[in-house]
């Protein structure tokens, strides 16, 4: 069974640009998690999607936005872009309230962003 | 206010000796709690999970209640320890609640 795919693996940006990021679950998963991990500041939650729905979301600024697509999939936006946002960004995917639902979370390999 | 604390941001010790990466957390009801661990160039992956109660590469967590801590040990650090560990909890309305995380390197 394929896991959480992310794409792109690596992306170069320049500040006040646009960043998209995207994410594939496991099939079945329908909760969609975004993490942003800083050089030295671990895991920082940005956003959480079950249903299509926003669920809770992070202590970070308007500009960073997402979405969750009918088939699950989700993909998070990262506005007017800062020298700061550059970090790893994890998406996980987990059976949330579901048969099955062992709180687990599965993380993808992340997408690095670069911002210059 | 729910809450996990990993006082440890680093935690160094040789191959061989007792690991314990301590883990606190602040929750008024029953919580359930994780840990999380990320090797170099790997993916983040779930080590254990108190419930299911096991020992998973020679790990174990005991859910102190009292104490309100959810510490992870291992009798004797190997080298393919080194990582980085995270504790986490879910609580009401499955809200995951991370730890800052406790880097783990194992001298040889």
């Amino acid at each position: 069974e394929a896991g959480v795919t992310q794409s792109p693996t690596h992306l170069i940006k320049t500040r006040g640009q646009q960043a998209t990021l995207r994410c594939s679950p496991i099939s079945g998963h329908t909760s969609v998690y975004w993490y942003q991990q800083a050089l030295g500041l671990g895991l920082q939650f940005l956003l959480w999607y079950d249903e299509g729905e926003e669920r809770n979301r992070g202590n970070f600024p308007p500009r960073f936005s997402g979405r969750q697509f009918p088939n699950y999939s989700s993909e998070l936006n990262v506005n007017a872009l800062e020298l700061e946002d550059s970090a790893l960004y994890l998406c996980a995917s987990s059976l949330i309230g579901l048969a099955g639902d062992t709180g687990e979370l599965f993380f993808g390999e992340g997408s690095r962003l670069t911002v210059l | 206010a729910q809450r996990v604390t990993q006082p440890e941001k680093l935690l160094s010790v040789f191959k061989g000796a007792p690991v314990e990466l301590k883990c606190n957390y602040s929750y008024s009801g029953s919580p359930e709690l994780f840990w999380y661990v990320q090797y170099s160039r790997q993916r983040l992956q779930l080590l254990l999970r108190h419930i299911s109660r096991e020992s998973i590469k020679g790990f174990t967590a005991d859910l102190n209640k009292g104490e309100t801590s959810f510490h992870l040990k291992k009798p004797f650090a190997q080298e393919e320890d080194s990582a980085m560990y995270y504790c986490a909890l879910r609580g009401i309305n499955y809200q995951l609640i991370w730890g800052a995380g406790t880097k783990l390197i194992i001298k040889p």
